[in-house]
């Protein structure tokens, strides 16, 4: 069982903004250090978001991090064709264990 | 750049064992820890494994402990992690990662592991 939860799904028209919550079920889980990764089938996952709110050199700027509490959120701003993906969020645990969100997808209308 | 690739993936019976390969590139191997990490089909990612740049130390995901055990040959620039007792819920495709701090900052294509009779 995960401890970080997500949404299954959400979607947007282009131009449209989505967010996707990453919500931590477990006080063992650092939140100070999460990251996003985007996937799409059959590629290899790309971080684009890292430490909460840092983006990565050549990550669009419409593609943003932020916490509150016990939830870290991504937000896509101007929603393109090539956003449609899944996005995952990743926490750092301690040492050197790492736990993962249960996974999004985002959908393009 | 960095290169990540695995390969060892394949169909095999409940049961049986296979041995997965992560060739590394492009940054200095031996100064990372390298994870393992694991998607199933229409499931989210899943941690696997990770082991310490000089090989002294190793975790595991409760759902592989006892089962999986990974290793490294800093000399080859490679990582592995042995799969035995595998079981249908371990089909996934598997991908080895590596960050320099508290994310992954590169991933392998990731190989596919099928456990079906």
């Amino acid at each position: 069982q995960s401890a970080l939860t997500q949404p299954r799904s959400v979607s947007g028209s282009p131009g449209q903004s989505v967010t996707i919550s990453c919500t931590r079920t477990s006080n063992d889980v650092n939140y100070n250090y999460v990251s996003w990764y985007q996937h799409h089938p059959g590629k290899a996952p790309k971080v684009i978001i890292y430490d909460v709110t840092k983006r990565p050199s050549g990550v669009p700027d419409r593609f943003s991090g932020s916490k509150s509490g016990n939830t870290a959120s991504l937000t896509i701003s101007g929603l393109q064709a090539e956003d449609e993906a899944d996005y995952h969020c990743c926490s750092y645990v301690g040492g050197y264990l790492f736990v993962f969100g249960t996974g999004t997808k985002v959908t393009v209308l | 750049q960095v290169q990540l690739v695995e390969s060892g993936g394949g169909v095999v019976q409940p049961g049986k064992s296979l041995r997965l390969s992560c060739a590394a590139s492009g940054f200095i191997f031996k100064n990372y820890p390298i994870h393992w990490i694991r998607q199933a089909p229409g499931k989210g990612l899943e941690w696997v494994s990770v082991i310490s740049p000089d090989g002294s130390n190793e975790y595991y995901s409760d759902s592989v402990k006892g089962r999986f055990t990974i290793s490294r040959d800093n000399s080859k620039n490679t990582a592995f992690l042995q799969m035995n007792s595998l079981r249908p819920e371990d089909t996934a495709v598997f991908y080895c990662a590596y960050g320099p701090a508290y994310y992954y900052d590169s991933w392998g294509q990731g190989t596919r592991v099928t456990v079906s009779s």
